[in-house]
């Protein structure tokens, strides 16, 4: 079991350069969630998903959008990126219970 | 305004005593909370949890007490091990509607030394 898999490692982008995250769990849940970590700021809810087809703002929404694409799949895109986004994003997902797990982290780099 | 809060940015223990990691919460909705583990360059993995209806889980060398009327948990490793070094993550939750949201605390970087 891979568990939840997300892609690439790292990036890094010029201000203005769009990219996705991708992420997949192959656990069978429901609900998928995206976070970012900063230094000192612990772990901030961008956007998740409770259910395939369905997606709800978080804590700190703003200059990002998701898509679910299906059970397996939640995507993170940065449209416009900026150096405010440089974090790590890492995706998490759970079943009808609070424990989530995550996966390793997508180190994005803003320049 | 945080609603998780782990007021100690770092803690240094010797191997074999007991580490204390302490949290505060704010927020009166939060019915479950957990701990998190986190090595550098890994995510976020899952260490224990304990709902509200409870005061003290135990698993192993784990043990987290829950105070809900002064709304503070901790975490207590006996004994620890150099391996324990990590970043430790406090996260609490509430029910809304069919999802859980965990609300996360900043973290206690815990060093164990030999």
């Amino acid at each position: 079991n891979a568990g939840v898999t997300q892609t690439p490692k790292f990036q890094v982008l010029k201000t203005g350069q769009s990219m996705t995250l991708q992420c997949a769990q192959d656990m069978n849940h429901n609900s998928m969630y995206w976070y970012r970590q900063d230094p000192g700021m612990g772990l901030r809810l961008i956007y998740y998903s409770a259910s395939e087809g369905t997606t709800d703002k978080g804590e700190v929404p703003n200059g990002y959008n998701v898509s679910r694409l299906n059970k397996r799949e939640f995507s993170l895109r940065l449209e416009s990126a900026a150096p405010s986004q440089t974090s790590v994003y890492f995706c998490a997902s759970s079943t009808d219970s609070p424990e989530a797990f995550f996966g390793q982290g997508t180190r994005l780099t803003v320049v | 305004d945080q609603q998780v809060k782990q007021n100690s940015p770092s803690l240094s223990v010797q191997e074999g005593r007991i580490s204390i990691l302490n949290c505060d919460y704010t927020n009166s909705m939060f019915d479950y909370f957990l701990w998190y583990k986190k090595y550098p360059a890994e995510g976020p993995t899952f260490l224990i949890s304990i709902s509200s209806i409870k005061d003290k889980n135990e698993d192993g060398r784990f043990t987290v007490f829950l105070n809900k009327s002064a709304k503070h948990l901790s975490l207590h490793i006996v004994p620890s091990q150099p391996g324990d070094s990590a970043v430790y993550f406090c996260a609490a939750s509430a029910l809304q509607g069919s999802n859980y949201k965990l609300t996360f605390g900043k973290g206690t970087l815990l060093t164990v030394n030999p």
